[in-house]
């Protein structure tokens, strides 16, 4: 079945630092791909999306790029701030049931930003 | 505007009784998702409603698990004879256009249920 694997957290970083987290995927098909974003205290939010191969979701300084060859949807910033701080999920979504039902999530990397 | 609303905030039951988690998604949204997310983990699927047609419940883990959405708007996640093992989050999520990349899934701030 598909399945989403997400590098494990927490992940701390100075402000302004690069940050990274990696995302690779496993399912049938050409999935949709999207990072999520749980801020502390709050319901999950979609912070950005792709729907097919070489498409580049942006949104908040944050990118990701839906790379078919390596199955991977990476998330980078930059420059972080210390408001990034949350935990961060990646999902697919099979692109037969059409827009972004049925998500398959990964376990979500918590991400902490220090002064 | 409103976004969607669970209620209760959090739930303690004793293993063994039955509990009824209720959601309010955003006026108008056809389309509304039960998700489960254990300690730890993502959230898993369990079921989905487009207006009050449960289209998909593959994700229920057992027949302990019942939802409904009978007017289309409101939906209520039932689990009977509660066991250790249900203890997680339960998410609702509403969604505008089932079949819209541009509609969004909302997510509310999801019911914490402890069972003991």
């Amino acid at each position: 079945g598909d399945s989403v694997t997400q590098m494990e957290g927490p992940v701390t970083l100075s402000e302004e630092a690069f940050l990274t987290i990696n995302c690779t995927y496993t399912a049938t098909g050409y999935p949709s791909l999207f990072w999520y974003v749980q801020y502390p205290g709050e319901g999950l939010q979609l912070l950005l999306k792709a729907t097919k191969a070489d498409d580049k979701g942006s949104n908040k300084g944050f990118e990701a790029t839906y790379r078919k060859e390596t199955t991977s949807f990476h998330l980078e910033k930059g420059s972080v701030q210390v408001s990034d701080s949350a935990v961060y999920f990646c999902a697919l979504s099979p692109i037969l049931t059409g827009g972004g039902n049925k998500l398959t999530f990964g376990t979500g990397t918590q991400l902490k930003v220090e002064l | 505007g409103a976004g969607v609303s669970q209620s209760p905030r959090y739930k303690v039951a004793k293993r063994g009784q039955d509990v009824a988690l209720r959601c309010d998604p955003i006026s108008g949204h056809v389309s509304l998702f039960w998700y489960q997310q254990a300690l730890g983990q993502g959230p898993e699927f369990l079921t989905y409603f487009q207006n009050e047609a449960q289209l998909d419940k593959s994700g229920l883990p057992s027949d302990r698990f019942f939802a409904e959405r009978p007017e289309g708007s409101v939906s209520t996640l039932k689990i009977q004879r509660t066991q250790q093992e249900d203890s997680a989050v339960y998410l609702c999520a509403s969604k505008e256009h089932p079949s819209s990349y541009n509609s969004p899934l909302h997510f509310g701030n999801g019911t914490r249920l402890t069972v003991t």
